[in-house]
């Protein structure tokens, strides 16, 4: 079985503080893709990266960057000097290389991020 | 681009009636998927397909059933509405099963 486990469920930061979304996942396989969506206060869903299990580089995109860590199956994401348009809700999701579980991404419970302008 | 649309985008129906959403892509994507999002719960999956004229349950099937006729469309169908499926249901697409993942805008389903 997998999980995703999301343990803030809320989080309020100050216009250009950084904020780091924690993401911890559970799964039997040995290949596995995770991902991170986010979804605006208008409701879409909004995919931001995916990564696969076999890639451990940190990534970082503008504002954002991914800490993979396999030892202790975190997925976190952080946003540097954040404003007032990441206010959303984020979702982290992993999905099984293959068997029944391939198809389905499961999801975290989602953090809501609130910047405070 | 219009890449996933679900029409409708509200449904307010009473209990016992019968509805269908329509998922389309123009992805020419060859998975589907039908999700539901409850508070405090995530996005739950319905059913999926993985080309035309299949589908197959996921973590949530009960109470739905779903028709993949052409391979841009996905049905999702409540036969017999109840309460507990006042929900907001997206649905997806993707080109390969671990690529991401596209959303539609949602549905925002109240069964009264």
């Amino acid at each position: 079985a997998q999980k995703v486990t999301q343990a803030q469920t809320e989080i309020s930061v100050v216009e250009k503080e950084d904020v780091t979304l924690d993401c911890v996942y559970e799964t039997r396989d040995t290949t596995y893709y995770l991902f991170w969506y986010k979804q605006p206060p208008s409701g879409e869903l909004v995919f931001l990266i995916r990564r696969n299990s076999f890639d451990e580089q940190n990534e970082i995109s503008g504002r954002y960057s991914w800490n993979f860590q396999k030892s202790t199956s975190s997925f976190n994401f952080t946003i540097t000097a954040s404003q007032v348009v990441d206010s959303a809700v984020y979702f982290c999701a992993l999905r099984a290389q293959s068997g029944a579980g391939s198809y389905q991404l499961t999801f975290g419970k989602g953090t809501k991020l609130s910047v405070i302008p | 681009n219009a890449g996933v649309t679900q029409t409708p985008k509200f449904r307010v129906l009473k209990t016992g009636q019968s509805m269908t959403l329509l998922c389309a892509q123009d992805m020419n994507h060859e998975y589907m998927y039908w999700y539901r999002q409850d508070p405090g719960m995530g996005l739950r999956l319905i059913h999926y397909s993985v080309g035309e004229g299949t589908t197959a349950k996921g973590e949530v099937p009960d109470g739905y059933n779903v028709s993949r006729l052409k391979k841009q469309n996905f049905l999702l169908g409540l036969e017999s509405a109840a309460p507990s499926q006042t929900s907001v249901y997206f649905c997806a697409s993707s080109y390969y099963s671990n690529q991401p993942q596209h959303f539609g805008d949602g549905t925002r389903l109240s069964i009264l």
